[in-house]
């Protein structure tokens, strides 16, 4: 079965700080790997995801992801973060072996706090 | 854009009731699905759909159904509510072959049953 963890609850930074949330995933075959985020009282967003190819990732809003195999991670980035930041960010794994159905499996979420 | 809607944002409902959470797509999506949200535990998926009158349980399905009769919509059924279904629910769709595709979600529906 997949699994994500998201070892963090919640993650507090500076506004100009690196930011970075942390993610791990276990499959059966290939991962593909995305990452969300949830502002207050709305769906969640695509920031980012891994398919194949390079291992570090560009997303939206200059996110970036770094998918480390042997570490089975795919850790999201930012070099500096902003105060419209805090949100709540979830990874999702999907098995490239079990396509059917496109199922996405997400973490418990880490909440992201950046103050002023 | 693709384009999810959910049709309530907040619906407060009583214990025993039969609930109905709609959600309907722009975008000729094979997929959809419904997930609750609850704090710690992330979004655990319910039941999904791959195609129209098809279903496929998640890993929660119990107390709920669903029913998907045209491709853009997939209604979520709560056939007698209890008080543990208070949650967020999250309506998504996707391609079917692009399993390398993301998933687009709707705008949510909080529920609260008393």
């Amino acid at each position: 079965a997949q699994s994500v963890a998201q070892p963090e609850d919640q993650v507090n930074v500076a506004e100009g700080n690196p930011l970075t949330v942390k993610c791990t995933y276990s499959v059966s075959g290939n991962p593909y790997l995305f990452w969300y985020v949830q502002y207050p009282n709305r769906g969640l967003q695509f920031l980012l995801k891994y398919i194949t190819g390079d291992n570090l990732v560009k997303g939206s809003y200059g996110f970036e992801a770094e998918f480390n195999k042997s570490q089975t991670s795919f850790h999201l980035k930012k070099p500096s973060a902003l105060v419209s930041d805090s949100a709540l960010y979830f990874c999702a794994v999907r098995d490239a072996i079990k396509a059917a159905g496109n199922k996405l499996t997400f973490g418990g979420g880490t909440r992201v706090l950046v103050k002023p | 854009d693709v384009k999810v809607t959910q049709s309530s944002r907040y619906l407060v409902k009583r214990t025993g009731e039969k609930v109905f959470l709609e959600c309907v797509q722009d975008m000729d999506h094979e997929n959809m699905f419904w997930y609750r949200q609850d704090p710690g535990l992330g979004l655990r998926l319910i039941y999904f759909s791959y195609d129209v009158k098809m279903k496929e349980k998640g890993d929660i399905p119990e107390g709920y159904s669903v029913s998907r009769e045209k491709k853009e919509r997939f209604s979520l059924i709560l056939e007698s509510a209890s008080t543990n279904q208070t949650s967020m629910y999250l309506c998504a769709s996707s391609l079917l072959t692009g399993f390398r595709t993301e998933a687009f979600f709707g705008q949510g529906t909080r529920l609260t049953v008393v």
